[in-house]
């Protein structure tokens, strides 16, 4: 069972450089999430998404962008990464039908920004 | 505004010890849901726990147990006994209907031979 993927799980950029996270889940939710890791701030919602087509922002939106344009994948991008950026991201999903539920995570990627 | 406490950036015990992990909440809803994940050394994030606003019962899974009190908006997590392989950051999480996660900070537990 895949559950949920993230590719790629390590990358290092120069300031300014772009890039593009993936995240594809095999379980047919609804729900998506990306989240970033931070020592002692816990997880913080970046963007989320409701279906496929749909997008929004979440706690800490500045400086990324998102898409689903298939309901089992989420990208997130960064555009001009900053240092500020480097951190450890996660991407989630949850059903609809169980929107209550708790949250399926991916292994993580971890982004360093020089 | 909903928000979650947790108190105890990290905690050392030795194991065989039990050890109580604090969660505070804040939150105007009457309807939430509460979740424990624990992110082993690996760095996965793994579900321990739901338990919905309406069920105060505590509950115990092995030698896991959580006391959820409404009345202090804690919900807190319990080892007994515990072991090595329980190091490892605890997050407790805030939720609503329909709605989004609020994390709390984590509470970094490493249990010492």
């Amino acid at each position: 069972n895949a559950g949920v993927t993230q590719t790629p799980k390590f990358r290092v950029l120069k300031t300014g450089q772009s890039m593009t996270l993936l995240c594809a889940q095999d379980m047919n939710h609804e729900y998506m999430y990306w989240y970033r890791q931070d020592p002692g701030m816990g997880l913080r919602l970046i963007h989320y998404s409701v279906g496929e087509g749909t997008t929004a922002k979440g706690e800490v939106p500045d400086g990324y962008n998102v898409s689903r344009l298939k309901k089992q994948n989420f990208l997130l991008g960064l555009e001009s990464a900053a240092p500020s950026q480097t951190s450890v991201y996660f991407c989630a999903s949850r059903q609809l039908a169980a929107n209550t539920g708790e949250l399926f995570f991916g292994e993580g990627s971890r982004l360093t920004v020089l | 505004a909903q928000k979650v406490t947790q108190a105890q950036t990290e905690i050392s015990v030795v194991e065989k010890e039990d050890v109580t992990l604090d969660c505070v909440y804040e939150t105007r809803d009457t309807t939430y849901y509460l979740f424990w994940y624990k992110q082993p050394p690996s760095g996965e994030l793994v579900f321990l726990i739901r338990r919905n606003s309406f069920d105060e019962q505590n509950e115990i899974s092995g030698r896991y147990s959580w006391n959820f009190q409404k009345s202090t908006s804690s919900f807190n997590f319990t080892i007994t006994a515990s072991q090595v392989v329980d190091s490892a950051v605890y997050f407790c999480a805030l939720s609503f209907y329909g709605q989004n996660f609020v994390f709390g900070p984590g509470t970094r537990l490493s249990v010492l031979p």
